[in-house]
């Protein structure tokens, strides 16, 4: 089993609608969660941290459950722009401190 | 803030020789980068840890006298692939976290290095 698994998509979404997905994560010693997006052929860019008590940051909404292991992110209002894949990142645990586990990702495509 | 570079974006190289990859923070210091592997439409998969002034840790799976790496300053890492084959062509991606974040776990990423080994 993968340490996080993510759907891969792709999400085909109309411009203006929402759209939400989740990663799930078998180490229930992580300690941190993130969410990076990665265009194509491109380096990942954080796009938001996820707090235990989940957190917004404008349009996204991202969430974490760790009794069930897993965090979600939601996009409203879908953007053009927000076309991209979407990395669901997992730091390992207090052993190993700052080491990033990566999902494979989950690919999203906005359509006018 | 938080920019990191690679150098070069590009390299294509004949089997059999080494390539070097360079990962610069620009504008902070990184007591520790980390250097990623990320084949087509595969997740990023961590290669090794760079500490400055001391040995890397390697991954399980990547070897260490393939993968060269060396963290002289707080600034820049090196990564070489010695002995380059084919199944080394990949996108290679760097990332530093900031010395005074310590107990930060975020992660600045630099553009990466699409190696092409013929």
């Amino acid at each position: 089993r993968k340490e996080v698994e993510q759907d891969p998509g792709p999400f085909n979404v109309p411009e203006g609608a929402t759209v939400a997905f989740n990663c799930t994560y078998s180490n229930s010693a992580s300690q941190s969660f993130f969410w990076y997006r990665q265009d194509c052929r491109k380096e990942p860019k954080l796009l938001m941290s996820v707090y235990s008590s989940g957190n917004e940051d404008g349009r996204f909404t991202a969430q974490l459950n760790r009794a069930s292991q897993y965090i979600s992110l939601l996009i409203r209002d879908s953007k053009l722009s927000d076309s991209a894949t979407y990395l669901c990142v997992v730091n390992r645990g207090t052993d190993s401190w700052g080491k990033f586990q990566f999902g494979a990702g989950t690919q999203v495509v906005v359509t006018p | 803030g938080a920019v990191v570079s690679q150098h070069p974006s590009r390299v294509i190289c004949k089997s059999g020789t080494s390539v070097k990859i360079e990962c610069r923070s620009l504008d902070f210091q990184a007591t520790t980068m980390f250097w990623y592997r990320q084949f087509p439409k595969q997740s990023l998969m961590l290669m090794a840890t760079s500490n400055e002034g001391s040995k890397a840790t390697y991954e399980q799976g990547v070897e260490k006298d393939k993968f060269l790496i060396n963290h002289a300053s707080l600034t820049l890492s090196t990564l070489t692939v010695t002995s380059a084959h084919p199944e080394d062509s990949s996108f290679y991606i760097c990332s530093a976290r900031e010395h005074r974040l310590a107990l930060s776990y975020e992660q600045y990423f630099g553009p990466g290095t699409r190696l092409t080994v013929t």
